[in-house]
């Protein structure tokens, strides 16, 4: 079965902190992405990668960065929590080769920053 | 921004079909349209895609008019496992980003 997994689901931080959410996949995926989801606007793309050590921008990249050093795992990082980060944050993989292949959810991780 | 217009909100009668609409007028010619949704507490989950043609499968079927300005999902016997939020994605053409609106929350009542 497709999975994939985020380190937490759920995490309260202090504003200031560094963040890591992490995002593992299991199904040999070249494409990650991380988004973030708010009431009312639905999902945001962040940042997304096509292979390793490669990512690109999505449209609200302020605030986050992200690390992919290894195929299966990336990283989002905040690396000073504020209070308009709270927020619930969702990984997908997607394999190439098809850009219309789709994309796999995990479970999401529902930060609170205080 | 999102391409697409839907209802933000339905019921349906468990057993009965879900028609769920989707306006996405400025659709280009090489753009398909995809189906997401989430249930509550979960990620988003695939459901199906098109791009001119009417498409089936296990879980649903994908309605695109001629002019592809609009289309509907249909969920031919809906349970109360199908209550979830719906999304409607014009996919952008040469990436893999998926734009999310808000969706449908579709509810389904005994």
């Amino acid at each position: 079965d497709v999975k994939v997994t985020q380190s937490s689901r759920y995490l309260v931080k202090r504003t200031g902190e560094k963040v890591f959410l992490e995002c593992v996949q299991d199904m040999d995926h070249e494409n990650m992405f991380w988004y973030r989801q708010d009431p009312g606007l639905g999902l945001r793309l962040i940042y997304f990668s096509y292979d390793v050590k490669m990512k690109e921008k999505g449209d609200i990249p302020e605030g986050y960065s992200v690390s992919r050093e290894k195929k299966e795992r990336f990283s989002l990082i905040l690396e000073s929590a504020s209070t308009n980060q709270t927020s619930m944050y969702l990984c997908a993989s997607a394999s190439s080769g098809s850009l219309m292949n789709e994309q796999f959810f995990g479970p999401g991780t529902r930060l609170t920053v205080l | 921004d999102a391409k697409t217009t839907q209802p933000p909100s339905m019921d349906c009668a468990e057993g009965r079909a879900a028609n769920l609409p989707c306006n996405h007028s400025t659709i280009s010619g090489n753009e398909y349209v995809y189906w997401y949704r989430q249930i509550h507490s979960q990620g988003p989950q695939y459901i199906i895609h098109g791009l001119k043609n009417n498409e089936t499968n296990e879980m649903a079927s994908l309605i695109i008019t001629e002019d592809r300005k609009s289309s509907t999902l249909i969920l031919p016997h809906a349970t109360l496992r199908d209550t979830a939020v719906y999304y409607c994605i014009v996919r952008e053409y040469n990436t893999d980003k998926l734009i999310f609106g808000t969706g449908t929350r579709l509810q389904v009542f005994p």
